[in-house]
């Protein structure tokens, strides 16, 4: 049984620097999430994705954030000219319902 | 938008007892769906139960059982005959609305702790 995977599981960068996380959803999954969770705090809506069309982004996503879900298999979500502030769990999900199926998360140190 | 309160930063319960969980929540939203998620220590997030807010009766899943409160927008989760398996960090979250696939709005969590 293949879940929800993401890569990297840890990531330390410098600030300024660019990063790259890619999610692997459950196969048949046509919906894709992606949330941000910080220390003790729960995670907080960043974007989804129907197939490979990217339906909803939350204010949060600034413009150095962009994500992409070519098509509808694997997102990629990017952080352009990182800063200490994104320091954070990136968390993605997947459904084909109601439930929401979780991967276990990149963690992104930015120093 | 959705604002989830859980007022509960930390709980704890013995083994084999119950325990209650509490969320309220807002919303503009006249039909939506309503889930508790558990996060143990590894991080990985998994559903708990869920409820539809248009059925006036209360979901229950083996030990867990919830009392959906929709004019009062409280929507708790009772944990009977606790496990130690049940320590973890639980969040109630309401999604979008109108369609049980939408976003989620997680509350600040509530961490359970289960004493043998």
């Amino acid at each position: 049984d293949t879940g929800v995977s993401q890569n990297p599981r840890h990531k330390i960068t410098k600030r300024g620097q660019n990063v790259t996380f890619r999610c692997d959803p459950i196969s048949e999954h046509n919906r894709l999430y992606w949330y941000r969770q910080t220390l003790g705090q729960g995670p907080e809506f960043l974007t989804y994705f129907q197939n490979e069309a990217q339906l909803e982004k939350s204010r949060l996503l600034s413009d150095r954030f962009s994500a992409e879900r070519p098509k509808g298999s694997f997102s990629t979500l990017e952080i352009q000219r990182t800063e200490q502030g994104d320091s954070a769990v990136y968390l993605c999900a997947s459904s084909l319902g109601d439930e929401q199926y979780f991967g276990p998360g990149t963690r992104l140190t930015v120093t | 938008a959705q604002t989830v309160t859980q007022s509960q930063p930390e709980m704890s319960v013995q083994e084999a007892e119950t325990v209650t969980l509490s969320c309220t929540y807002d919303t503009s939203e006249s039909d939506y769906y309503l889930f508790w998620y558990k996060q143990p220590p590894s991080r990985q997030m998994i559903l708990v139960i869920r409820q539809e807010a248009y059925k006036q009766q209360n979901a229950t899943e083996n030990r867990f059982s919830v009392n959906f409160q929709k004019a009062a927008k409280s929507f708790s989760l009772k944990i009977s005959d606790s496990q130690l398996g049940d320590a973890a960090m639980y969040f109630c979250a309401p999604n979008a609305g109108g369609t049980s696939y939408g976003k989620l709005t997680f509350g600040q969590g509530t961490i359970l702790t289960v004493h043998p």
